[in-house]
């Protein structure tokens, strides 16, 4: 079955780290994004990326960076100078031309 | 700027009993509308969509929305609730940017619907 695939799905992390997420999609979509979700205040994109080897920023793009070296591989790194990391992280991905995105099931990142 | 407002951050409702979840939004220029649905500890499920024609869409589950233009509305509505109705619930609007190609999404808030038996 085609879908997106976010690991882990629980993520603890040392203040001062970074750490990484995981994004894999085998729907041969060529849009993926990275959306935050904090309680009370909807998704808020990350970063976003149309083809392989581009990306841009989203409304909320201090403190993570992000890689797309394959089409099926959006990678999110969450470093140290994001101020609060704790969240709920979503990936999306959708067909170029396509307004429907489909979404991976979440990380939850802790920071202890 | 596009925007989203869903007014109701909880609806609670009885099981068996009807439930209106309201979005509207704002935009200038024409828009594609969204319900998604989160369960605990998961991802966005879509339930349905507006991407032109009849303005009464139906989606999966029961549930149904209607597009009003003039009211730039996009409530979901669903007649009979059950206990598995239970999640939250997030509107979205995006359109085509025509630079880059891509479909950039707004979410509303969400609003969390708890069904009681």
């Amino acid at each position: 079955d085609g879908g997106i695939t976010q690991s882990p799905k629980y993520l603890f992390r040392k203040e001062g780290q970074n750490v990484t997420l995981s994004c894999e999609q085998n729907l041969n979509h060529d849009a993926m994004y990275w959306y935050r979700q904090d309680p009370g205040q909807g998704l808020r994109l990350i970063y976003y990326s149309q083809i392989v080897n581009d990306f841009q920023k989203g409304d909320i793009a201090e403190g993570y960076s992000v890689s797309r070296e394959k089409k099926e591989s959006f990678p999110l790194t969450v470093t140290s100078a994001q101020k609060n990391p704790t969240a709920f992280y979503l990936c999306a991905s959708s067909r170029q031309g396509v307004a429907e995105a489909f979404f991976g099931q979440g990380t939850r990142l802790t920071v202890v | 700027a596009q925007s989203v407002t869903q007014l109701d951050s909880q609806v609670p409702v009885f099981e068996e009993a009807p439930v209106e979840l309201r979005c509207n939004y704002s935009s200038s220029v024409s828009v594609y509308l969204f319900w998604y649905v989160q369960y605990p500890n998961q991802g966005l499920q879509l339930l349905l969509k507006y991407l032109s024609g009849s303005t009464l869409v139906k989606g999966i589950n029961g549930f149904e929305a209607e597009f009003n233009k003039s009211q730039t509305s996009f409530h979901l509505r669903k007649p009979s609730v059950h206990i598995s109705d239970t999640a939250e619930y997030f509107c979205a609007v995006t359109r085509i940017d025509f630079t880059s190609g891509t479909y950039k999404y707004i979410f509303g808030t969400g609003t969390r619907l708890k069904v009681l038996a």
